[in-house]
């Protein structure tokens, strides 16, 4: 069963401060990962995919990265800001019996206080 | 475009009662996913279908649930009945290829008494 761990599970830091959100994966034949973003109360926002022969993507403060051989994706915020409060969440899209599957991770909480 | 579309935003019912849960996915989008959220056990993945055929529904818990997609534009969830344990977000999302970026709607807050 293809597991997707998240650390920290939360996260408060100074206005300001860059940071790393950390993701890891049990299955390394993966398609793609994606990070997304939820606010309370809300959806899920797509930040970045990165498809599996990718390294990085990169979206104006935001950088995330692809290590398949070590089963890792990191998520770095420049400059945080207090509107950058909210839940990161890693999702890796695996094969599972024939069918792609999506699988989360729990998140990281982050909040940037002013 | 308005993105996808969920409807209602809050239901409450009453332990036995039916319950519809509606979606309307981005116009072009040939994948539509419905995921259900807890604090407990996140974010699952229910079922998903492609040009409105179902593919995979091994995340759907039990027969209570179901789920039908009958043009591209209308997807629903049906539980019936309903129960305590069936409380919980669920979202609806939809792509414009299997490993394409996702997009999801609002949610419906299901609470069920």
């Amino acid at each position: 069963k293809q597991e997707v761990t998240q650390i920290p599970a939360a996260l408060s830091v100074p206005e300001g401060e860059n940071l790393v959100l950390n993701c890891s994966f049990t299955d390394s034949a993966i398609y793609n990962l994606q990070w997304f973003r939820q606010d309370p109360g809300k959806g899920l926002t797509s930040l970045l995919l990165i498809q599996s022969s990718q390294r990085e993507q990169t979206s104006g403060r935001l950088n995330a990265s692809l290590d398949k051989s070590s089963g890792r994706s990191t998520l770095y915020i420049a400059a945080s800001q207090p509107g950058d409060s909210a839940t990161y969440l890693c999702a890796f899209l695996f094969m599972n019996t024939g069918f792609q599957k999506l699988v989360f991770g729990t998140g990281t909480r982050l909040l940037v206080s002013p | 475009d308005a993105g996808v579309i969920q409807s209602p935003r809050h239901e409450v019912t009453e332990m036995g009662q039916e319950v519809t849960l509606r979606c309307k996915p981005i116009s072009g989008h040939d994948y539509l996913f419905w995921y259900r959220q807890t604090m407990m056990r996140g974010l699952e993945l229910l079922i998903y279908f492609n040009n409105n055929v179902p593919i995979d529904d091994s995340g759907m818990p039990e027969d209570r649930f179901s789920a039908k997609m009958p043009n591209a534009s209308f997807s629903t969830l049906k539980i019936q009945p309903s129960e305590p344990r069936d409380s919980a977000v669920y979202f609806c999302a939809s792509s414009g290829g299997p490993s394409a970026k996702l997009f999801f709607g609002s949610g419906t807050q299901l609470s069920v008494l």
